[in-house]
């Protein structure tokens, strides 16, 4: 099974920051990353997917990177706002990414953004 | 429309009591998952369907029963379960492309349950 990690595992910034999430992961025969919100007792929004091929995402002021070789991947959050709040998890396809295959989630960064 | 809905929000049962999940969607996804969420913990995988089959079981034990009764539609049946499945469960789907890598999981509101 991979293991994906996040760092930091929580981050406090004043309302404006633009800030880094990070996610590793320990294989690079990787199909896709996929970057979630989450808000305390809620589902899974998705935000980004960034296939394999690709090296970056963007929606909005979110934007998403791939870097394979180094085995990792960048959530960057721009002029941050409270509403931002939430935690932000990153995915990997479990098995061989062939269709319909389960994700395997890291551990979360829980990003606060204050007033 | 990128919904994925799920009933109840909240159940509260006993170890003895038998109860079902229900997950729909109407996105027309062949793919549909079940994660199970630990409070303070990231979601982790139960079950996978793909196109109305199981396709993926993560060893989960038997008190734990899906079903996929046509392709909008997810269930879980728990029987017997114990105080320590409490958890969130959640719903998702996905197109089920058969290319890999280019899909994006869509994940439901959760149930969370309570099992006394």
């Amino acid at each position: 099974k991979q293991e994906v990690t996040q760092i930091p595992a929580a981050l406090s910034v004043p309302e404006g920051e633009n800030l880094v999430l990070n996610c590793s992961f320990t294989d690079s025969a990787i199909y896709n990353l996929q970057w979630f919100r989450q808000d305390p007792g809620k589902g899974l929004t998705s935000l980004l997917l960034i296939q394999s091929s690709q090296r970056e995402q963007t929606s909005g002021r979110l934007n998403a990177s791939l870097d394979k070789s180094s085995g990792r991947s960048t959530l960057y959050i721009a002029a941050s706002q409270p509403g931002d709040s939430a935690t932000y998890l990153c995915a990997r396809l479990m098995y061989s990414g062939g269709g319909a295959d389960g994700l395997t989630f890291g551990k979360g960064t829980h990003l606060i953004i204050q007033p | 429309d990128t919904e994925v809905t799920q009933t109840p929000k909240h159940l509260v049962m006993g170890m003895t009591n038998k109860k079902s999940l229900k997950c729909e969607q109407h996105m027309g996804h062949r793919a549909m998952y079940w994660y199970k969420q630990k409070a303070k913990k990231p979601p982790e995988l139960m079950f996978v369907y793909s196109y109305e089959k199981l396709s993926i079981n993560e060893s989960v034990p038997s008190r734990f029963s899906p079903e996929c009764p046509n392709s909008s539609l997810l269930n879980l049946h728990l029987h017997a379960l114990q105080p320590e499945d409490s958890a969130l469960y959640l719903c998702a789907s996905s197109q089920d492309l058969r290319v890999a890598g280019q899909e994006t999981q869509y994940f439901g509101p959760g149930t969370r349950l309570l099992v006394l």
